[in-house]
């Protein structure tokens, strides 16, 4: 158990909605790191809050937004959606922000279907 | 960005050492080395890092070539629960993890 929690576990929609994906960091970790695994694409960075600020992008859609707050969990929010947007969306999160921050701990993700 | 290139897939028998590698010719010098690994249905877990010397924790050990560009890790003794996909990482220039697709290990008994 990693300490970082993801729900839901399972998300089942229809093309053109929009969902909220939820992460709580470990316990005193201000980073939270967003990342998509599709079979296609393989694991890709989507985006990185610390404590409460967007640190870095990577391949984010515009259709795809996220927060953190003042707490420290995160959400990301899925809209739009499309049949190539089913995957599994891992939360991440770690001590730091930068260069001497070197282990993230992932959550066990949520799995999103698109029908 | 710096790449990685890793074999797609590796075998080894239980109880064997297993050495996985990994090319980063294109490293820069202050790039860290990291592996992380992907149990089936779980997401990634931590690993080991390196910079320059080789490193040893409780997992595995990270050797790393003098020119720094390839490393190669190290498990001493595979078991069943480290059959995974095993991912040399250098990050992404705003310190998130740059994925590539990994090794993916199978041991048999």
């Amino acid at each position: 158990d990693s300490g970082v929690t993801q729900t839901p576990k399972h998300l089942i929609t229809a093309t053109g909605q929009r969902v909220t994906l939820r992460c709580s960091p470990r316990s005193g970790d201000l980073s939270v790191y967003w990342y998509q695994q599709s079979l296609d694409q393989g694991l890709q960075f989507l985006i990185q809050y610390y404590n409460g600020e967007e640190r870095a992008k990577g391949n984010i859609l515009e259709r795809f937004s996220a927060q953190q707050f003042p707490d420290l969990h995160s959400e990301l929010n899925l809209s739009s959606l499309e049949l190539g947007d089913s995957a599994l969306y891992f939360c991440a999160s770690s001590v730091g922000k930068g260069q001497w921050t070197h282990e993230q701990y992932f959550g066990p993700g949520t799995r999103l279907t698109v029908t | 960005d710096a790449k990685t290139t890793q074999p797609n897939s590796m075998e080894s028998n239980e109880e064997e050492p297993v050495h996985l590698p990994c090319n980063h010719s294109t490293i820069s010098g202050t790039d860290y080395i990291h592996w992380y690994r992907q149990l089936p249905s779980q997401g990634p877990e931590y690993v080991i890092h390196g910079l320059t010397s080789n490193v040893n924790n409780r997992m595995a050990s990270l050797a790393i070539a003098e020119d720094r560009k390839s490393s190669t890790l190290i498990l001493h003794r595979a078991t069943l629960r480290d059959a995974a996909v095993y991912y040399c990482i250098l990050r992404l220039s705003g310190y998130a993890l740059n994925f590539g697709k990994g090794t993916s290990l199978l041991v048999t008994p």
